[in-house]
């Protein structure tokens, strides 16, 4: 079985200002899991992924995302927000099974 | 660039009506998904094809909602008859197939039911 819960639905930064978005998970096998971005009325693009290789995953756009086994989380960051930054963020676990299972998404607001 | 090609892009419709939506895979995928995504519920996953089989539409409601794959190249989803609860962006996903994939998402079909 496998879950992943991300800790705020919603999180607000000043454009310029660091940005963390919370997931944790939860999984019987060994997780690969996933940052998905969407943008408004778009469908969903991956940002990065993580798949037992480097601890510290680097993706599209400045995000990168550190995979912490102890604490079963796979916090996604980037050292400055910017305005074209705001969207729907997805945490997905996937690897323990086909079907790769959604978090219910974090909203982040850039203000100027 | 490869993508996934979802229509239509916007639908709306009266109470009772079918509604079709479709789903062009990327060339050599042979996953789909069928997600419903509300601001209620989030992302929901409504159905799992692989090799064009479906493999878990236990998210489906039966009664109203059928998803089949005629061929590789096509993926749809249907409703019949469609109550206003329906209203939401429906998306398609595609992928290779393996446990660790990424998914391809199309646009998706914004549907609403009057």
């Amino acid at each position: 079985a496998q879950s992943v819960t991300q800790l705020d639905s919603h999180v607000s930064v000043s454009e310029g200002t660091p940005v963390l978005l919370r997931c944790n998970y939860s999984s019987s096998y060994s997780p690969s899991l996933f940052w998905y971005v969407q943008h408004p009325n778009k469908g969903l693009q991956l940002l990065l992924k993580y798949t037992s290789a480097a601890t510290l995953v680097k993706g599209i756009n400045g995000f990168e995302a550190e995979f912490k086994k102890s604490e079963t989380s796979f916090h996604l960051t980037k050292p400055s927000a910017h305005m074209s930054d705001a969207a729907e963020y997805f945490c997905v676990v996937g690897g323990g099974s086909y079907i790769p299972t959604f978090g219910r998404g974090t909203s982040l607001i850039v203000h100027p | 660039d490869a993508r996934v090609t979802q229509t239509p892009r916007h639908k709306v419709t009266e109470m009772g009506q079918e509604v079709t939506m479709r789903c062009q895979p990327i060339l050599g995928h042979n996953t789909v998904f069928w997600y419903r995504q509300t601001m209620m519920q989030g992302l929901e996953l409504l159905a799992y094809f692989r090799n064009r089989a479906p493999l878990d539409d236990s998210g489906m409601p039966k009664d109203r909602f059928s998803a089949e794959m005629p061929d590789a190249t096509l993926a749809t989803l249907k409703i019949q008859p469609s109550e206003p609860r329906d209203s939401a962006v429906y998306f398609c996903a595609s992928g290779t197939g393996s446990k660790n994939e990424k998914l391809f998402f199309g646009s998706g079909t914004q549907l609403s039911v009057l």
